[in-house]
């Protein structure tokens, strides 16, 4: 069936570095790639997204590139804060669905001050 | 609050017993979706609704699980004859239709079955 593996599982970066986190997909149907932070017992948050027809993305001091041909997007955080620490999901539209969102496994992410 | 709201928040319950949970969407959001959510791993697909119309559900949805959308507005998930294995938090999101268009998570309701 479809996936979206994420890498790594866990992050530990010192503040102000950069942090990089992968994910893969295998439905080249895929068109639309969220990317959504989730702090412990609270709900997932859109931060990012980004849709087929771009290949970077950036918001302050996030990113998202995105390589249809190796059917891989990435989320690149810059200056890293200790109030970016969170579990971060990428995720992908499967199906030639117009929305249903398959899910990584998620990268917690830990930033050390 | 304008965003995407669950009740219960919290839901203990014995197996054996059916349990329904309510979602009420970001109004102008056409589109509600149901996720649920496991220790470690991202939130899983259930099913969609466009209006009330249910218009997908996973293949992997046991037939205990049912949900509906009567007047297109808010949406509620029923599972019937509950099992330990149906623990998890049950996520409720919603969108504007015809995109993909991003999607609004609520706060879940934390289902636990003893």
């Amino acid at each position: 069936g479809e996936n979206v593996e994420q890498h790594p599982s866990t992050l530990s970066v010192q503040e102000g570095d950069s942090a990089v986190i992968k994910c893969t997909y295998s439905d080249s149907a895929s068109n639309y790639f969220p990317w959504y932070k989730q702090e412990l017992g609270k709900r997932p948050q859109l931060i990012i997204d980004i849709r087929s027809n771009v290949g970077e993305k950036k918001d302050q001091r996030i990113a998202v590139t995105l390589n249809k041909t190796a059917k891989h997007f990435s989320l690149h955080i810059t200056e890293t804060q200790p109030e970016d620490s969170a579990v971060y999901f990428c995720a992908a539209t499967y199906g030639g669905s117009q929305g249903n969102l398959i899910f990584g496994k998620g990268t917690k992410l830990s930033v050390k001050p | 609050d304008t965003g995407v709201s669950q009740d219960p928040r919290h839901k203990i319950t014995k197996r054996g017993q059916n349990v329904t949970f309510r979602c009420d969407p970001i109004s102008e959001h056409n589109r509600l979706y149901w996720y649920r959510q496991t220790l470690g791993q991202g939130p899983e697909f259930l099913t969609y609704f466009q209006n009330e119309a249910q218009l997908e559900k996973s293949r992997l949805l046991s037939d205990r699980f049912s949900a509906e959308r009567p007047k297109g507005s808010f949406s509620t998930l029923e599972i019937q004859r509950t099992e330990q294995g149906d623990s998890a938090m049950y996520l409720c999101a919603s969108s504007l239709a015809g995109g993909p268009y991003e999607q609004y998570f609520g706060p879940g309701t934390r289902l636990t079955v003893t």
